[in-house]
């Protein structure tokens, strides 16, 4: 069955610090895609990125970047000069079909990194 | 943009009440799910539909009725409430033939039973 595992449930960094989150998926389709969402204090749910199984190409979005390694299963999502408002709890989340073969999907989230970035 | 739509926003229920939690999406996607999610547990499917008429049991569906009468209405009933599902409750729709389209989601209840 289709998983997605996010193995830290928090991690606290002082402003400027570097981190990164981590997510582990599992999935039997050989097309995939897989997401990172944020959700501020304030509790919506941004969309942050996209990837697909077959683009392993590293992606840099100004302090963002992610690192896609299928050979790990692994989709890891980086912040560089971690700010304040970066604090959040960010969810990886895999795209997969509802039947095997069929053209139904649905999303599966990991159980989400709560990210404390402290003055 | 109206996007995905959820009322209320916050609701305190007694144990044993019924309510409707509602959610509206304008963009004529599909697939449409409610999630519900806990400290620690995050996001968990409860029901979700393909399109009109047609709706599935997610990971926790116990204490919860869903409907699928439009393409832009998702309804989810609680029959008797209980304090087991005090949450939040999430929304989301998102278009059921393209694999790499986000899933978009409305702004979420806090529901409390008391």
């Amino acid at each position: 069955a289709q998983k997605v595992t996010q193995a830290q449930t928090e991690i606290s960094v002082v402003e400027k610090e570097d981190v990164t989150l981590d997510c582990v998926y599992e999935t039997r389709d050989t097309t995939y895609y897989l997401f990172w969402y944020k959700q501020p204090p304030s509790g919506e749910l941004v969309f942050l990125i996209r990837r697909n199984s077959f683009d392993e190409q590293n992606e840099i979005s100004g302090r963002y970047s992610w690192n896609f390694q299928k050979s790990t299963s692994s989709f890891n999502f980086t912040i560089t000069a971690s700010q304040v408002v970066d604090s959040a709890v960010y969810f990886c989340a895999l795209s997969e079909a509802l039947s095997s073969g069929g053209s139904n999907y649905k999303l599966t989230f990991g159980k989400g990194t709560l990210l404390t970035v402290n003055p | 943009n109206a996007g995905v739509t959820q009322t209320p926003k916050f609701q305190v229920l007694k144990t044993g009440q019924s309510m409707t939690l509602q959610c509206a999406q304008d963009m004529n996607h599909e697939y449409m799910s409610w999630y519900r999610q806990d400290p620690g547990m995050g996001l968990r499917l409860i029901h979700y539909s393909v399109g009109a008429g047609i709706t599935d049991q997610g990971e926790v569906p116990n204490g919860y009725n869903v409907s699928r009468s439009t393409t832009e209405d998702f309804p989810l009933r609680l029959l008797s409430a209980a304090p087991s599902q005090t949450s939040v409750y999430f929304c989301a729709s998102r278009s059921r033939q393209v694999m790499n389209t986000e899933a978009f989601f409305g702004q979420g209840t806090r529901l409390t039973v008391v």
